[in-house]
């Protein structure tokens, strides 16, 4: 059974650009969410896509954007960088809609310069 | 709102002592609690979940509604328990999960 995968594990942007994450579910799960963590907190939920539709959002302005692919696979986008995103960005994967049991990848760090 | 505060940044214990981690919640509505953690290189990953009333690895945790309180408990620490934990909670049939900023748990030997 493969776990939940997530590409890049780092990555250095500057203020301004944009940048693509992205993640494969655990198998068998049709449901991702992503997290944010910044260093020294717990995660903070970003949106949960399930079944290829957005299906929840936290507290994050729009150009937080996302994905989610009839293979379950997911893309975290982010535009217009700011130095606050530079943090821990993971995916969680789940059979099913509901937040239950997080099956979570190592994570990609993002720093933005 | 849903909030989860763990107050203690890092708890010390040796080994063979009890640990109590603490965990408290704000919610008006009825709660998912759930304890996370994650050992050194590893993913974060489930310890273990008030509903299923299961003890993992020793520890238990008990939901307590009045105190809205989700302590996580074992009686005797050991070494290979040092972990980042981390409590979160979830609204009832909820698609998302609250995470407090959690307890780093050192067990002395």
């Amino acid at each position: 059974e493969t776990g939940v995968t997530q590409s890049p594990t780092h990555l250095i942007k500057t203020r301004g650009q944009q940048v693509t994450l992205r993640c494969s579910s655990q198998s068998g799960h049709n449901t991702v969410s992503w997290y944010q963590q910044a260093l020294g907190q717990g995660p903070q939920f970003i949106f949960q896509y399930y079944r290829e539709e957005e299906n929840g959002r936290g507290n994050f302005p729009p150009r937080f954007s996302g994905l989610q692919f009839p293979n379950y696979s997911s893309e975290l986008n982010v535009n217009a960088l700011e130095l606050d995103d530079s943090a821990l960005y993971l995916c969680a994967s789940t059979p099913g809609g509901l937040a239950g049991e997080l099956f979570f990848g190592e994570g990609s760090r993002l720093t933005v310069l | 709102a849903q909030r989860v505060t763990q107050p203690e940044k890092l708890l010390s214990v040796f080994k063979g002592a009890p640990v109590e981690l603490k965990c408290n919640y704000s919610y008006s509505g009825s709660p998912e609690l759930f304890w996370y953690v994650q050992y050194s290189r590893q993913r974060l990953q489930l310890l273990l979940r008030h509903i299923s009333r299961e003890s993992i690895k020793g520890f238990t945790a008990d939901l307590n509604k009045g105190e809205t309180s989700f302590h996580l408990k074992k009686p005797f620490a050991q070494e290979e328990d040092s972990a980042m934990y981390y409590c979160a909670l979830s609204a009832l049939y909820g698609n998302k999960l609250v995470f407090g900023a959690g307890t780093i748990l050192r067990v002395k030997s």
